[in-house]
């Protein structure tokens, strides 16, 4: 079964509006999870490394004041996108590092995505 | 700077066909190698991955890839290929053992009945 839950799985919302995203690793505890960002029909870019207890670490271009991420407990990392616009359409994938136990054996577990269609 | 290429943007064959999907990579030093697929409006699964050790590796669903250093691949290959098999396959490297993916552009397998 999952081990990373992402939450909403798809979200509309009108221009201007704030959306939250949830990333939770289900059975290990994930001191470092990534944001992605998937266009239609390309590769996944990486937008932030998420470190529990600390400020994220964002990606040249990802602008940290628009995508906000939040990583407060070992389970969970949220990614807000603030005063969403049309241009911040897209599928956001997370994923958590499992740095041991038996979820070690790959070295991050995705989330299913979540596809944000602003209007 | 650091890059993965996947030459190929779709790859189609038979059902029963052996199948290869290409990903050659530059990075220095020895990096980690992984191979995950996606599903439409799904998350990456992973399939397998080289950190160290023989060349040949065997993962999920009948998947294996061959590291080949002097060449800078890892191409993956399934000996016999279904059609469940027809998805979205990214070829990733991690420079180092900070697991910081890079991911390569995704090739699009067909495996038609």
């Amino acid at each position: 079964g999952a081990v990373v839950s992402q939450h909403p799985s798809w979200v509309i919302c009108k221009s201007g509006t704030s959306v939250k995203i949830e990333c939770r690793s289900l059975d290990f505890q994930a001191t470092t999870m990534f944001w992605y960002r998937q266009f239609p029909k390309q590769s996944l870019m990486l937008m932030a490394t998420s470190n529990e207890g600390s400020k994220a670490t964002y990606e040249q271009g990802v602008e940290k004041d628009k995508f906000l991420i939040n990583h407060a407990s070992l389970t969970l990392s949220t990614l807000t996108v603030t005063s969403a616009h049309p241009e911040d359409s897209s599928f956001y994938i997370c994923s958590a590092f499992a740095t041991g136990g038996p979820y070690s054996n790959q070295p991050q577990h995705f989330g299913d995505g979540t596809r944000l269609s602003i209007l | 700077a650091q890059s993965v290429a996947q030459p190929e943007d779709q790859v189609n064959v038979a059902e029963g066909n052996p199948l290869t999907v290409k990903c050659t990579y530059s990075v220095s030093g020895n990096p980690y190698l992984f191979w995950y697929v996606q599903y439409p409006n799904r998350g990456l699964q992973f399939l397998l991955k080289y950190i160290t050790g023989d060349n040949l590796v065997k993962g999920s669903y009948g998947f294996e890839a061959e590291f080949n250093k002097s060449q800078t691949s890892f191409h993956l290959k399934k000996p016999s290929a279904l059609v469940s098999d027809s998805a979205l396959y990214f070829c990733a490297v991690s420079p180092d053992s900070s697991y910081k993916l890079i991911f390569g552009s995704g090739t699009r397998l067909l495996v038609r009945p």
